[in-house]
């Protein structure tokens, strides 16, 4: 997806290990957004960032933690990794110009398995 | 209760039927609607962008809202076996006055269209 970048792509780790995963954009948008992809729920939002160094929690925050040093890099941390946090993990970006909450820009994902 | 249903599906149809995929919400807030579109192991992207109740059309595609009843529609006329995708339909969430672009989503409906 163009401007949006997540790696890595794939991804096996056992569980209790710490794992990071990266987004980087080259769009300059002010948001961005992590997002995780079960069957039976959609998409369930983790954290997002309002801008560097500001951040929130999403509605499974749970386990995970971000960090946003930089305007284009927004990582996402498995602090110690469960079966459960088994996904597919999207980053998303946005500019918003209204409350409507423009469109995002996905990245391709990040398919994690912990074993 | 998910602020946002949507019937996973899956739905399949013969190419050039005319599709009709739903979602209903909870959150009366609730005024902006989208519908993405997400192929097979990529992210979402976004296809229709409603404000309000009414209907809004884009070649093949109509998204339409009707508030009063809580119930988003996309519609999909000549269906195409390009077509074949998940839908998912979503709604900025509002906290505090301000959304920051967070998204709720549907479960998501996988539709197949057989040539």
């Amino acid at each position: 997806d163009a401007g949006i970048t997540q790696s890595p792509r794939h991804k096996v780790t056992e569980t209790g290990t710490p794992v990071t995963l990266r987004c980087h954009q080259t769009e300059n948008h002010r948001y961005m957004y992590w997002y995780r992809q079960d069957p039976g729920h959609g998409l369930r939002l983790i954290h997002y960032s309002y801008g560097v160094k500001d951040t929130d929690k999403g509605e499974v925050s749970d386990g995970y933690s971000v960090s946003r040093s930089k305007t284009e890099d927004f990582l996402l941390t498995l602090e110690s990794a469960t079966s459960s946090q088994t996904s597919v993990y999207f980053c998303a970006i946005s500019e918003l110009r209204t409350q409507s909450g423009n469109g995002y820009t996905f990245g391709s994902g990040t398919r994690l398995t912990v074993v | 209760q998910k602020e946002v249903e949507q019937d996973p599906g899956p739905l399949s149809v013969p190419e050039g039927a005319i599709v009709s995929l739903n979602c209903t919400y909870s959150n009366s807030a609730f005024q902006y609607f989208m519908w993405y579109r997400q192929y097979s192991r990529k992210g979402p992207e976004l296809l229709m962008y409603t404000y309000s109740s009414g209907n809004k059309e884009d070649g093949r595609f109509t998204a339409q809202v009707d508030k009063s009843s809580k119930y988003i529609s996309l519609f999909i006329r000549d269906s195409q076996p390009s077509d074949s995708a998940t839908y998912l339909c979503a709604s900025p969430r509002k906290a505090g006055g301000t959304s920051y672009g967070k998204l709720t989503f549907g479960q998501g409906t996988i539709l197949t269209v057989h040539p």
